[in-house]
């Protein structure tokens, strides 16, 4: 398994700042991904974070509202910058250990409210 | 694109009752199908794994099953507790290395 922490847990912050969740992994993990999910919906995939390379966002998700950093193989984080209400979500950190046969893990979310 | 989907979308039973949670996936080439449990405003705990090359999985009073050709899974829960009441989540890997979820069982299990 993986455990796995996320900070904030949640947060209010007013439109137009920034937050930036932090991600950490107890152990060395390849693959990364980011979701999101909405109030009452299920998880959306933001973006992969590989260690090493460049963030790989899915559609309808762009680097400068979303930028992703990956500076070691335990650790990432996810900036939603510009907010607005639409953001309001829990944002979910998640790795995939090879090792266990591609078992994805998933962190415990942050809650975040955008007034 | 692979669609999962996942039916009922709630579900309430009495304690003790036996019950099967359902998802179906429309691209069957899949490279593994997870189950996941939500409680409310948390993360996801994963249940069970199951590869594509495996038929079923178990854990306890939970039991996964996999038919690939049909496109679908299931999940078994024997003796439902209080205590598992939660949404489950299905999620389906394909080639795309992308773990797509259906929208999940809200399931409640009455005292």
């Amino acid at each position: 398994s993986a455990v796995i922490s996320q900070k904030p847990s949640r947060d209010i912050c007013q439109r137009g700042t920034s937050l930036t969740i932090q991600c950490q992994v107890d152990s060395q993990v390849t693959m990364m991904f980011w979701y999101r999910q909405q109030p009452g919906q299920s998880l959306t995939l933001i973006a992969t974070a590989n260690q090493g390379s460049e963030a790989t966002y899915e559609s309808g998700f762009v680097i400068d509202k979303f930028p992703i950093s990956r500076p070691n193989l335990t650790f990432s984080t996810l900036t939603v910058s510009n907010m607005s209400p639409e953001d309001s979500s829990i944002y979910l950190c998640s790795v995939r250990r090879t090792s266990a046969g591609d078992e994805q893990y998933f962190g415990p979310g942050t809650r975040l409210t955008v007034t | 694109k692979q669609e999962v989907t996942q039916i009922p979308a709630a579900l309430s039973v009495p304690e003790g009752e036996n019950l099967v949670l359902n998802c179906s996936f429309t691209d069957s080439a899949i490279y593994n199908l997870q189950w996941f449990r939500q409680d409310p405003g948390k993360g996801l705990t994963s249940l069970l794994l199951i590869q594509s090359s495996q038929r079923e999985q178990t854990s306890g009073r939970l039991n996964a099953s996999l038919d690939k050709s049909s496109g679908r899974s299931t999940l078994y829960i024997a003796a439902s507790q209080p205590g598992d009441s939660a949404t489950y989540l299905c999620a389906a890997q394909g080639g795309s290395e992308k773990l797509v979820f259906g929208k999940g069982t809200k399931l409640t299990v009455n005292p």
